[in-house]
């Protein structure tokens, strides 16, 4: 399971923290994905940390901008998010194993 | 990147029908590819992974099929809880990317 916490309404140029905890399986073993969803579209991918040598991937939309990373001591994947834009709203997920957190609400907006 | 072209955008059936859905990749993505369910609100779910298998708990009137470009989803008998929003996924290369979306709703 994953439960994920966060979200909140920032202004451009703000940063944000997503989080979220796993239960039911180890962080630290396993690939993992942020998605996200913008109002009323599709979904795109975000980011991936995978489970062996951490290696870190971001869509071109973020890279430089946001940072996945994970908490092997409280078992919980993270997506620090920095200069954001208006269009980086939208519900974000994250994601492992085929398994869906329930989505945290992020809006960008003056 | 590789492109994900999901048809058809949206689909009208009834109870009991038969339909299908299509994604083509840009390239071969061997059988890296998933099948996603969203209903409006709620996180995507995973019906199917690795093109053919079915997640647990899934019903078994969703099968998908294909290998390399060419992907289905196929739900045979319609049931009123399965319309919804359906999305493939591959994740073959970085970046991810997903179809565009089906949206099937009740004729």
């Amino acid at each position: 399971q994953l439960v994920q916490s966060g979200g909140d309404l920032v202004q451009p140029g703000g940063s944000l923290r997503l989080s979220c905890a796993a239960s039911g399986f180890t962080v630290s073993t396993n690939s993992m994905n942020w998605f996200r969803q913008a109002p009323g579209k599709g979904l795109e991918w975000v980011s991936h940390i995978t489970s062996i040598g951490s290696l870190l991937v971001y869509a071109a939309s973020v890279k430089g901008r946001f940072a996945i990373s994970r908490d092997n001591a409280k078992n919980s994947l993270h997506l620090e998010m920095n200069s954001l834009r208006v269009e980086d709203t939208g519900v974000y997920y994250c994601t492992s194993q085929g398994s869906w957190g329930q989505g945290t609400l992020v809006t960008v907006s003056s | 990147d590789i492109q994900m072209t999901q048809s058809p955008s949206s689909l009208s059936a009834s109870v009991g029908d038969r339909v299908t859905i299509t994604c083509r990749a840009s390239q071969d993505i061997r059988n890296d590819l998933g099948w996603f369910q969203q209903k409006p609100g709620k996180a995507p779910k995973r019906l199917v992974y690795a093109a053919t298998s079915l997640e647990g708990g899934v019903p078994s009137r969703f099968s998908g099929s294909g290998s390399g470009t060419e992907f289905t989803l196929t739900i045979s008998g319609l049931q009123r809880e399965d319309f919804a929003n359906y999305y493939c996924l591959q994740h073959n290369s970085f970046p991810y990317t997903f179809g565009q979306g089906t949206k099937l709703e009740i004729k």
